[in-house]
């Protein structure tokens, strides 16, 4: 399975575009580029997923390169809410096993 | 509403005592999961099943049992033999591979 690396923690203000970078250097062609947001006793839940290129829904947008060697999530005008751990997994979904949940980014979002 | 619900919130276990973790699903998912989640780190895969009555081990099984007799439960016994069972536990299921997993509410495991 790939391995992930993202920054340990992030700050921000309210209002501000965050763009949290995830870098996978050895993903697969099977594997698909995951996000997931985590509050304090709560369970992950589910961003966004893509393969390539742009993904885009109603909270955020995964942008992602020609080489899939990275990942970007993209959250607008994030707001004191958004403070949460960001995960980013990358792994073969078709597979049908799980995926690896590595430490995630600490956002943290002021007024 | 649809979704994955995990009982109790929270859970003691005094030394040496089997406690069992519930987790039930009504999304009619087929394949369900346990992780373990220890402050400030990652989540670990402790089981996972992808049918009724057939599970796998994930990373850390040793320690804990599981059963899937029913697509919508899939319980988590803590043995007495895992040392280190405080923590937060994490249940999910998925529809298919194509899907992205649900996540219920955690329970977490104190040791008296």
């Amino acid at each position: 399975l790939a391995k992930t690396t993202q920054p340990i923690s992030m700050d921000s203000y309210e209002g501000q575009e965050v763009n949290i970078t995830c870098s996978h250097n050895n993903i697969a062609t099977n594997d698909y580029i995951t996000w997931y947001q985590q509050f304090p006793s709560q369970g992950p839940r589910f961003i966004i997923q893509g393969y390539k290129t742009k993904v885009t829904n109603e909270v955020a947008s995964l942008f992602i390169p020609a080489d899939r060697k990275s990942s970007t999530l993209s959250l607008p005008r994030v707001s004191l809410s958004d403070t949460a751990v960001y995960y980013c997994l990358v792994g073969d979904i078709q597979a049908g096993t799980a995926l690896i949940f590595g430490k995630g980014t600490t956002l943290s979002v002021s007024s | 509403d649809g979704g994955i619900t995990q009982s109790p919130k929270y859970l003691f276990r005094k030394e040496g005592q089997n406690v069992t973790l519930s987790c039930e699903q009504n999304l009619n998912h087929d394949a369900m999961y346990w992780y373990r989640q220890d402050p400030g780190q990652g989540l670990r895969l402790i089981y996972y099943s992808q049918i009724v009555n057939d599970f796998q081990k994930g990373d850390i099984a040793e320690g804990y049992s599981v059963s899937r007799e029913k697509k919508e439960s899939f319980p988590l016994t803590v043995t007495s033999a895992q040392k280190n069972p405080t923590a937060f536990y994490l249940c999910a299921s998925r529809q298919d591979s194509h899907q992205p997993q649900h996540f219920g509410d955690g329970t977490r495991l104190s040791i008296l």
